[in-house]
C-alpha cells in the first residue's frame, strides 16, 4: 500500500501520560499535515511541514503538543501531560508540495486517542 | 476561506443518483471548491475539486453554478459503500495549505 500510514491506529492512555503518534506520508510528498477530529465535528488543522520545516501552527496546538519531521520523511506528533479533552482522532495528510499546482491532500486512517 | 453551508443529512436509494448541495455564496474568484468524504472511522478521502467549470472523474461529478455561489456533488449510481459524511470545502491560495472542514452532510444510501 502506497498511501499515508499512521501508527498506532488506537491508543488508550491515562491522564497525565505522554503519547507519541507517527505518520508516514506518501513517499514523494514533501508536505505533511496534522489535523484533529473530535466526535461529530470535521477535522481541524493543527500544523504542517514543508520537508523538515514546520511552516504553520494552529492556535489549537498548545504548548503540550509538539510535532517534528526530522528528515523530511515521517513525522511524529507528541502530546505531553495528556488531558481528557485531548481525546480525538488525529489525522495525518500529505501532498506533493509543488507550488506550481493546486495541492490535493491525501489522508491517512488516523490514530484514535482515548484519555481516561 | 469562504464559509460553506451543507444540509446535515440526506438519504438516497441504492442505484439512484445522489445529489449533494453546497452553498458558498461568499466565494472569491481564486477559491476552489473541494469535496472530500469520510466513511465511519476512516480518514477523509479526496473526491474532486473545481474552480469554474464542471468536473467529472471516476468517482463523481461536480457542478458549479455560473455565479459560483453554490455547487452540487453528484454520485451517479450510489451504492451502500457511498454512505459517508461528505465535506464541501472552499480553499484559496491565501489560506496557506490548510483545509477548513465544516460539519458536512451525512449521506445514507439505503438498500
Amino acid at each position: 500500500d502506497t498511501g499515508v500510514s499512521q501508527d498506532p491506529r488506537h491508543k488508550i492512555t491515562k491522564r497525565g501520560q505522554n503519547v507519541t503518534f507517527r505518520c508516514d506520508p506518501i513517499s514523494e510528498h514533501n508536505r505533511l499535515y496534522w489535523y484533529r477530529q473530535t466526535l461529530g465535528q470535521g477535522p481541524e488543522f493543527l500544523t504542517y511541514f514543508q520537508n523538515e520545516a514546520q511552516l504553520e501552527k494552529s492556535r489549537l496546538l498548545s504548548d503540550r503538543f509538539s510535532a517534528e519531521r526530522p528528515k523530511g520523511s515521517f513525522s511524529t506528533l507528541e502530546i505531553q501531560r495528556t488531558e481528557q479533552g485531548d481525546s480525538a482522532m488525529y489525522l495525518c495528510a500529505s501532498s506533493l508540495g509543488d507550488p506550481r499546482v493546486r495541492e490535493t491532500q491525501y489522508f491517512g486512517p488516523g490514530t484514535r486517542l482515548l484519555v481516561l | 476561506d469562504a464559509k460553506t453551508t451543507q444540509p446535515t443529512s440526506m438519504d438516497c436509494a441504492e442505484g439512484r443518483a445522489a445529489n449533494l448541495p453546497c452553498n458558498h455564496s461568499t466565494i472569491s474568484g481564486n477559491e476552489y471548491v473541494y469535496w472530500y468524504r469520510q466513511i465511519h472511522s476512516q480518514g477523509p478521502q479526496y473526491i474532486i475539486h473545481g474552480l469554474k467549470n464542471n468536473e467529472t472523474n471516476e468517482m463523481a461529478s461536480l457542478i458549479i453554478t455560473e455565479d459560483r455561489k453554490s455547487s452540487t456533488l453528484i454520485l451517479p449510481h450510489a451504492t451502500l459503500r457511498d454512505t459517508a459524511v461528505y465535506y464541501c470545502i472552499v480553499r484559496g491560495e491565501t489560506s496557506g495549505s490548510r483545509l477548513t472542514f465544516g460539519e458536512g452532510t451525512q449521506l445514507t444510501v439505503n438498500p
